[in-house]
Parts: structure tokens; C-alpha cells; sequence
């Protein structure tokens, strides 16, 4: 699976977009890119995760480069709520081994401030 | 749905003894993970499972054994337990084809080493 790369923490004014940006340059093309979040001391939580098209679900916005070698979650209004660290994490689904199988990294810490 | 459970919520052990964590599921899924958070760090994955009869490791194996006899339940075992293994442990299932899948994590158990 591909490595990503994220800044290790954020601020985002509470009402504003936050943008949480992702780096996983040596990507292939039957990797996909899956957002999740852990607020504190929780599990993990599934976010959106997308291919090559922009996304967009009830929680928020994933936007795919189209040389697919970065993507940015988008919370379009973030609350307090959303304070969290945020994962990205690529993965490749081909053959049923994989699937399953995510590898985290160390994700990014947003803190969302009145 | 009870979704994803696990017991215990909080363990405390001595250095050399053994104990399981027990993992469910109610949800018919697949496939299932263990995985391990330090303090401060990402989730690193244990052991993983895509049916019943059929477990694989993952990143930091060592030390724990898995079983999958049934597709509801996928208990982690210490064998002889270490102040290392001091952390908090997830489980996770997940379902449906690669390419829509997402894993859903249970709430935890945070175990203590002594």
C-alpha cells in the first residue's frame, strides 16, 4: 500500500471549512483513498473515501488530484465536534488478502477553535 | 445492531500472564481486524481476517495469536503479556466489495501491563 504524507496538526476556526490536505504521491491506480477520523479515545470513524473523482458525502468533501498524488478532506463548516486526529490512508483492494487491511499513519490533530 | 463490541472495556495484568480480548461483530461482515494504539500514536495492525477459518498478520504480530471459528467473533490472545503490550486495542469488520468497503471499530479495550 502506498505511504501518505499529512502536516501533523491543524487549526480551523469553528463555522469555517477546514482542509486537511494528503500527500500520497507514489499512488497506483487501483488504490483508493480513504479518509477516517478518531475523536478522543474512540474508534476509529469512516469518513469518505474516493478513487478519481471528487467526492462528497452528509460529513464532508474528499477532492482527488487528477494525477491522483495528493487529495483535501473538506469539513465544510467545521463545529467543535470535529476536533480530532484525521487519517489518510491508501489502499489497494487487489485479491481478497487485502482487503480488510488498513495501515494508519500518524494522521493529522485538528483542532477546531471557537 | 450492536455493531462492533468488545470486552473487556479495561484489563490490568501482571507480566507473564495470558488473556484473551474478545471481539463481535452483529453485522454478517467478513472480515476483521485487531490493531493497537500507543499513546500518541497511530493504530498499527495486529492480526486481520477475511472469513471464518482464514487469519493473516499484520504489522506487529508478535506476541498474539488469533482464531476465527465463527464469522460473528475474533478473540486476540496474549500469550505471556508484557509491559510493552500496554495500549489500547481495537477491533474492526467490514463488508461488501473492495471498492465500497469501510471498517467499523468497536470502542476499545485499554489494557495495563504491570
Amino acid at each position: 500500500d502506498a505511504k501518505t504524507t499529512q502536516p501533523p496538526s491543524m487549526d480551523c476556526a469553528e463555522g469555517r471549512a477546514a482542509n486537511l490536505p494528503c500527500n500520497h504521491s507514489t499512488i497506483s491506480g487501483n488504490e483508493y483513498v480513504y479518509w477516517y477520523r478518531q475523536i478522543h479515545s474512540q474508534g476509529p470513524q469512516y469518513i469518505i473515501h474516493g478513487l478519481k473523482n471528487n467526492e462528497t458525502n452528509e460529513m464532508a468533501s474528499l477532492i482527488i488530484t487528477e494525477d491522483r498524488k495528493s487529495s483535501t478532506l473538506i469539513l465544510p463548516h467545521a463545529t467543535l465536534r470535529d476536533t480530532a486526529v484525521y487519517y489518510c490512508i491508501v489502499r489497494d483492494y487487489l485479491g481478497s488478502s487485502n482487503t480488510g487491511k488498513l495501515i494508519f499513519g500518524q494522521g493529522t490533530t485538528l483542532q477546531v477553535k471557537p | 445492531n450492536a455493531g462492533v463490541t468488545q470486552t473487556p472495556k479495561f484489563q490490568v495484568l501482571k507480566t507473564g500472564q495470558s488473556m484473551t480480548l474478545q471481539c463481535a461483530q452483529d453485522m454478517n461482515h467478513e472480515y476483521m481486524s485487531w490493531y493497537r494504539q500507543d499513546p500518541g500514536m497511530g493504530l498499527r495492525l495486529i492480526h486481520y481476517s477475511v472469513g471464518a477459518g482464514i487469519t493473516d498478520q499484520g504489522e506487529v504480530p508478535n506476541g498474539y495469536n488469533v482464531s476465527r471459528s465463527t464469522t460473528e467473533d475474533f478473540p486476540l490472545r496474549l500469550l505471556s503479556a508484557a509491559p510493552s503490550q500496554t495500549s489500547v486495542y481495537f477491533c474492526a469488520s467490514s463488508s461488501g466489495t473492495p471498492e465500497q468497503e469501510t471498517q467499523y471499530f468497536g470502542p476499545g479495550t485499554r489494557l495495563l501491563v504491570l
